[in-house]
């Protein structure tokens, strides 16, 4: 029930390409869902989050799409660059408890 | 979004020691702070949640004996390994809790139990 699964667990794009990663989520009891992206030796940063009642939500050039009937999400990350080569994790909460939840994470590599 | 550190960023001990990781808020006052552990290529596990002026909620699995989480101010939470092993090597990582479920996450601490 508290499980988030997140693919795929890597992928390659070549500078200017989409690259997409999905999650999945069984708690319905989840309402925050967070994006975060992550460099080596590093903490995660706070990307972009999204509630259950927006359909899509754009901040520069990722967007989270949110499908609630289905228990899903994603992120795209328009126009990649090479600076966008990172770990990239999804998390859900639950307003009556705090904790996240994350996803298995996504190594993206943008090449030049 | 709240700004975190974390002293100190890399350390190595022997094993039998303890460590002090120290975790704080700069530019908030943090009621809840979180500790996570990170093994390379993997998500972040949740150890515990350290709440001001009170007894840290630790997750399942994680010995409340071996990691000490002391948070005596709204503006830093401290953890302690004690009596450090190999396999306590991680990256260990703190985050700030700010307006309900949004965290914000420490630069992270490298420990290396020799």
């Amino acid at each position: 029930q508290q499980q988030v699964k997140q693919s795929p667990q890597s992928l390659i794009v070549q500078k200017g390409g989409i690259p997409i990663i999905n999650c999945a989520y069984e708690n319905t009891a989840f309402d925050y869902f967070p994006w975060y992206q992550q460099f080596p030796g590093k903490g995660p940063a706070l990307l972009i989050a999204i509630r259950p009642d927006v359909s899509e939500k754009k901040e520069g050039r990722f967007t989270i799409s949110f499908n609630k009937s289905a228990k899903q999400f994603s992120l795209h990350i328009m126009d990649s660059q090479p600076g966008d080569s990172a770990t990239y994790f999804c998390a859900a909460s639950s307003a009556a408890g705090n904790k996240l939840t994350f996803g298995g994470g996504t190594r993206v590599l943008v090449k030049p | 979004g709240a700004v975190v550190s974390q002293h100190p960023s890399r350390v190595i001990c022997k094993s039998g020691t303890s460590v002090k990781i120290e975790c704080r808020s700069l530019d908030f006052q943090a009621t809840t702070m979180f500790w996570y552990r990170q093994f390379p290529k993997k998500s972040l596990m949740l150890m515990a949640t350290s709440n001001e002026g009170s007894k840290a909620t630790y997750e399942q699995g994680v010995e409340k004996d071996k990691f000490l989480i002391n948070h005596a101010s709204l503006t830093l939470s401290t953890l302690t390994v004690t009596s450090a092993h190999p396999e306590d090597s991680s990256f260990y990582i703190c985050s700030v809790g700010q307006g309900g479920e949004t965290q914000y996450f420490g630069p992270g601490t490298r420990l290396l139990v020799l």
